[in-house]
Protein backbone atom coordinates (compact mmCIF):
# COMPACT_ATOMS: atom_id res chain seq x y z
CA UNK A 1 0.00 0.00 0.00
CA UNK A 2 1.86 3.09 -1.55
CA UNK A 3 -0.93 5.55 -0.42
CA UNK A 4 -0.73 6.39 -3.93
CA UNK A 5 -4.34 5.77 -5.65
CA UNK A 6 -5.24 5.95 -9.28
CA UNK A 7 -8.93 6.25 -10.93
CA UNK A 8 -10.19 4.13 -13.35
CA UNK A 9 -8.54 1.40 -12.94
CA UNK A 10 -9.43 0.53 -16.52
CA UNK A 11 -10.98 2.49 -19.28
CA UNK A 12 -11.79 1.65 -22.97
CA UNK A 13 -12.05 4.14 -25.45
CA UNK A 14 -12.03 4.84 -29.53
CA UNK A 15 -9.45 6.58 -31.70
CA UNK A 16 -9.93 10.15 -31.63
CA UNK A 17 -11.44 10.73 -28.11
CA UNK A 18 -10.15 12.57 -25.61
CA UNK A 19 -9.32 11.21 -21.99
CA UNK A 20 -8.70 12.19 -18.44
CA UNK A 21 -6.58 10.26 -16.05
CA UNK A 22 -6.56 10.90 -12.31
CA UNK A 23 -3.91 10.37 -9.45
CA UNK A 24 -3.59 10.67 -5.48
CA UNK A 25 -0.63 11.34 -4.10
CA UNK A 26 0.33 10.90 0.09
CA UNK A 27 -0.52 14.10 1.15
CA UNK A 28 2.39 16.07 1.28
CA UNK A 29 4.31 14.94 -1.70
CA UNK A 30 4.40 18.25 -3.91
CA UNK A 31 6.07 15.83 -7.20
CA UNK A 32 4.26 14.09 -9.18
CA UNK A 33 5.18 11.72 -12.53
CA UNK A 34 3.39 9.83 -14.95
CA UNK A 35 4.67 7.12 -16.84
CA UNK A 36 3.34 5.32 -19.71
CA UNK A 37 3.88 1.04 -19.70
CA UNK A 38 3.14 -0.39 -23.23
CA UNK A 39 2.39 -4.32 -22.49
CA UNK A 40 5.99 -6.49 -22.10
CA UNK A 41 7.39 -3.03 -21.57
CA UNK A 42 9.20 -0.79 -18.73
CA UNK A 43 7.40 2.05 -17.93
CA UNK A 44 8.39 5.31 -19.90
CA UNK A 45 8.67 8.75 -18.16
CA UNK A 46 5.52 10.95 -19.59
CA UNK A 47 6.23 14.21 -17.37
CA UNK A 48 6.92 16.01 -14.09
CA UNK A 49 5.02 18.62 -12.03
CA UNK A 50 6.08 19.97 -9.19
CA UNK A 51 4.03 22.63 -7.38
CA UNK A 52 1.35 22.44 -10.27
CA UNK A 53 3.82 23.68 -12.99
CA UNK A 54 5.55 20.85 -15.81
CA UNK A 55 9.35 20.83 -15.08
CA UNK A 56 10.17 17.74 -16.92
CA UNK A 57 8.86 15.83 -20.18
CA UNK A 58 9.79 12.63 -22.20
CA UNK A 59 9.68 12.04 -25.97
CA UNK A 60 5.81 12.28 -25.76
CA UNK A 61 3.67 15.20 -28.18
CA UNK A 62 1.90 17.71 -26.87
CA UNK A 63 -1.61 16.00 -27.02
CA UNK A 64 -0.22 14.69 -23.67
CA UNK A 65 -0.52 17.20 -20.89
CA UNK A 66 -1.52 17.31 -17.38
CA UNK A 67 -2.70 19.18 -14.10
CA UNK A 68 -1.52 19.33 -10.53
CA UNK A 69 -3.90 20.49 -8.10
CA UNK A 70 -3.01 21.90 -4.43
CA UNK A 71 -5.15 19.16 -2.75
CA UNK A 72 -1.98 16.48 -3.79
CA UNK A 73 -4.41 14.93 -6.81
CA UNK A 74 -3.10 15.53 -10.33
CA UNK A 75 -4.48 14.82 -13.57
CA UNK A 76 -2.98 13.06 -17.61
CA UNK A 77 -4.88 14.25 -20.26
CA UNK A 78 -4.38 12.32 -23.37
CA UNK A 79 -6.29 14.42 -26.87
CA UNK A 80 -6.66 12.74 -30.19
CA UNK A 81 -5.96 9.04 -28.78
CA UNK A 82 -4.21 6.70 -31.03
CA UNK A 83 -4.34 2.90 -31.13
CA UNK A 84 -0.51 2.72 -29.77
CA UNK A 85 -1.78 5.30 -26.67
CA UNK A 86 -3.08 1.79 -25.22
CA UNK A 87 -1.34 1.20 -21.94
CA UNK A 88 -0.68 0.96 -18.29
CA UNK A 89 -0.30 4.62 -16.82
CA UNK A 90 1.42 5.29 -14.07
CA UNK A 91 1.69 7.98 -11.36
CA UNK A 92 3.85 8.33 -8.86
CA UNK A 93 4.12 10.76 -6.20
CA UNK A 94 7.42 11.88 -3.90
CA UNK A 95 8.51 14.72 -1.52
CA UNK A 96 10.36 17.53 -2.30
CA UNK A 97 13.56 15.97 -1.52
CA UNK A 98 16.66 14.46 -3.85
CA UNK A 99 14.69 13.30 -7.20
CA UNK A 100 17.85 10.89 -7.29
CA UNK A 101 17.12 9.12 -3.92
CA UNK A 102 14.28 10.73 -2.43
CA UNK A 103 11.71 7.32 -2.82
CA UNK A 104 8.92 7.41 -5.89
CA UNK A 105 5.64 5.85 -4.70
CA UNK A 106 3.68 4.35 -7.24
CA UNK A 107 0.26 4.13 -7.70
CA UNK A 108 -1.37 0.75 -9.45
CA UNK A 109 -2.28 2.69 -12.55
CA UNK A 110 -4.81 2.83 -15.34
CA UNK A 111 -5.23 0.24 -18.31
CA UNK A 112 -6.34 2.48 -21.27
CA UNK A 113 -7.42 0.39 -24.27
CA UNK A 114 -8.09 2.51 -27.01
CA UNK A 115 -9.90 0.53 -30.21
CA UNK B 1 21.37 7.53 -26.30
CA UNK B 2 19.81 5.78 -23.58
CA UNK B 3 18.92 2.30 -23.31
CA UNK B 4 18.55 -0.44 -20.59
CA UNK B 5 18.79 -3.90 -21.69
CA UNK B 6 17.33 -7.14 -19.53
CA UNK B 7 16.67 -10.52 -20.42
CA UNK B 8 13.02 -11.50 -20.34
CA UNK B 9 12.82 -14.33 -18.04
CA UNK B 10 14.44 -16.37 -15.47
CA UNK B 11 12.76 -19.78 -13.64
CA UNK B 12 14.56 -21.17 -10.64
CA UNK B 13 14.02 -23.90 -7.73
CA UNK B 14 12.06 -22.17 -4.71
CA UNK B 15 15.15 -21.81 -2.01
CA UNK B 16 17.56 -21.46 -4.80
CA UNK B 17 19.34 -17.86 -5.21
CA UNK B 18 18.37 -15.73 -8.36
CA UNK B 19 20.50 -13.51 -10.52
CA UNK B 20 18.82 -11.04 -12.89
CA UNK B 21 20.82 -9.32 -14.87
CA UNK B 22 20.87 -5.99 -16.93
CA UNK B 23 23.48 -3.54 -18.97
CA UNK B 24 22.73 0.05 -19.71
CA UNK B 25 24.64 2.51 -22.37
CA UNK B 26 24.63 5.78 -20.40
CA UNK B 27 27.89 6.49 -18.50
CA UNK B 28 26.30 9.40 -16.93
CA UNK B 29 24.52 7.00 -14.77
CA UNK B 30 24.64 8.72 -11.42
CA UNK B 31 22.23 5.99 -10.09
CA UNK B 32 20.98 2.85 -10.87
CA UNK B 33 17.87 1.08 -9.55
CA UNK B 34 15.63 -2.39 -9.25
CA UNK B 35 12.23 -1.84 -8.89
CA UNK B 36 9.33 -5.29 -8.38
CA UNK B 37 6.25 -4.49 -10.47
CA UNK B 38 3.83 -7.69 -9.40
CA UNK B 39 0.06 -8.03 -11.41
CA UNK B 40 -2.01 -5.37 -10.52
CA UNK B 41 0.48 -3.59 -8.27
CA UNK B 42 2.39 -0.45 -9.03
CA UNK B 43 6.20 -0.35 -9.10
CA UNK B 44 7.99 -1.02 -5.68
CA UNK B 45 11.51 0.39 -5.17
CA UNK B 46 13.84 -2.67 -4.01
CA UNK B 47 17.12 -1.17 -4.17
CA UNK B 48 19.26 1.54 -5.53
CA UNK B 49 23.66 1.76 -5.66
CA UNK B 50 25.27 5.15 -6.98
CA UNK B 51 27.29 4.94 -9.57
CA UNK B 52 31.09 5.33 -7.62
CA UNK B 53 29.72 1.77 -5.38
CA UNK B 54 30.45 -1.59 -6.62
CA UNK B 55 28.55 -3.56 -4.18
CA UNK B 56 25.17 -3.49 -2.10
CA UNK B 57 23.27 -5.46 0.25
CA UNK B 58 20.47 -5.26 2.06
CA UNK B 59 18.70 -8.48 3.85
CA UNK B 60 18.40 -10.93 0.63
CA UNK B 61 19.17 -8.48 -1.38
CA UNK B 62 22.52 -8.18 -3.08
CA UNK B 63 23.27 -5.61 -6.10
CA UNK B 64 26.67 -5.92 -8.18
CA UNK B 65 27.48 -2.93 -10.24
CA UNK B 66 30.61 -2.87 -13.00
CA UNK B 67 30.67 0.46 -14.02
CA UNK B 68 33.58 -0.44 -16.64
CA UNK B 69 31.18 -2.90 -18.38
CA UNK B 70 27.61 -1.20 -17.42
CA UNK B 71 26.74 -3.77 -16.11
CA UNK B 72 24.37 -4.42 -13.16
CA UNK B 73 23.31 -7.19 -11.06
CA UNK B 74 20.42 -8.39 -8.60
CA UNK B 75 20.68 -11.10 -6.58
CA UNK B 76 18.18 -12.47 -4.83
CA UNK B 77 19.17 -15.56 -2.12
CA UNK B 78 17.02 -17.93 -0.77
CA UNK B 79 14.26 -17.38 -3.68
CA UNK B 80 10.85 -17.27 -2.29
CA UNK B 81 7.12 -17.76 -4.13
CA UNK B 82 6.16 -14.31 -2.95
CA UNK B 83 9.49 -13.12 -5.08
CA UNK B 84 7.28 -14.08 -8.24
CA UNK B 85 7.02 -10.79 -10.07
CA UNK B 86 8.72 -8.38 -12.94
CA UNK B 87 12.32 -6.68 -11.85
CA UNK B 88 13.24 -3.68 -13.44
CA UNK B 89 16.35 -2.27 -13.66
CA UNK B 90 16.68 1.38 -14.05
CA UNK B 91 18.79 4.09 -14.61
CA UNK B 92 19.11 8.03 -13.87
CA UNK B 93 21.40 10.05 -15.32
CA UNK B 94 22.52 13.51 -13.99
CA UNK B 95 19.57 15.17 -15.89
CA UNK B 96 17.28 18.09 -14.20
CA UNK B 97 15.10 17.81 -11.07
CA UNK B 98 12.67 15.53 -13.16
CA UNK B 99 12.51 12.04 -11.88
CA UNK B 100 13.37 10.52 -15.51
CA UNK B 101 13.88 7.40 -14.77
CA UNK B 102 15.29 4.91 -17.77
CA UNK B 103 13.80 1.72 -17.37
CA UNK B 104 14.42 -1.59 -18.94
CA UNK B 105 11.98 -4.16 -20.19
CA UNK B 106 11.64 -5.99 -17.02
CA UNK B 107 12.13 -9.52 -16.40
CA UNK B 108 9.45 -11.62 -15.44
CA UNK B 109 10.96 -14.19 -12.35
CA UNK B 110 9.21 -17.26 -12.00
CA UNK B 111 9.67 -20.06 -9.16
CA UNK B 112 9.82 -23.75 -9.67
CA UNK B 113 8.49 -25.78 -6.18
Amino acid sequence: ETGVTQSPTHLIKTRGQQVTLRCSSQSGHNTVSWYQQALGQGPQFIFQYYREEENGRGNFPPRFSGLQFPNYSSELNVNALELDDSALYLCASRGGGSFQTDTQYFGPGTRLTVL
Amino acid sequence: GEDVEQSLFLSVREGDSSVINCTYTDSSSTYLYWYKQEPGAGLQLLTYIFSNMDMKQDQRLTVLLNKKDKHLSLRIADTQTGDSAIYFCAEIGPYSSASKIIFGSGTRLSIRP
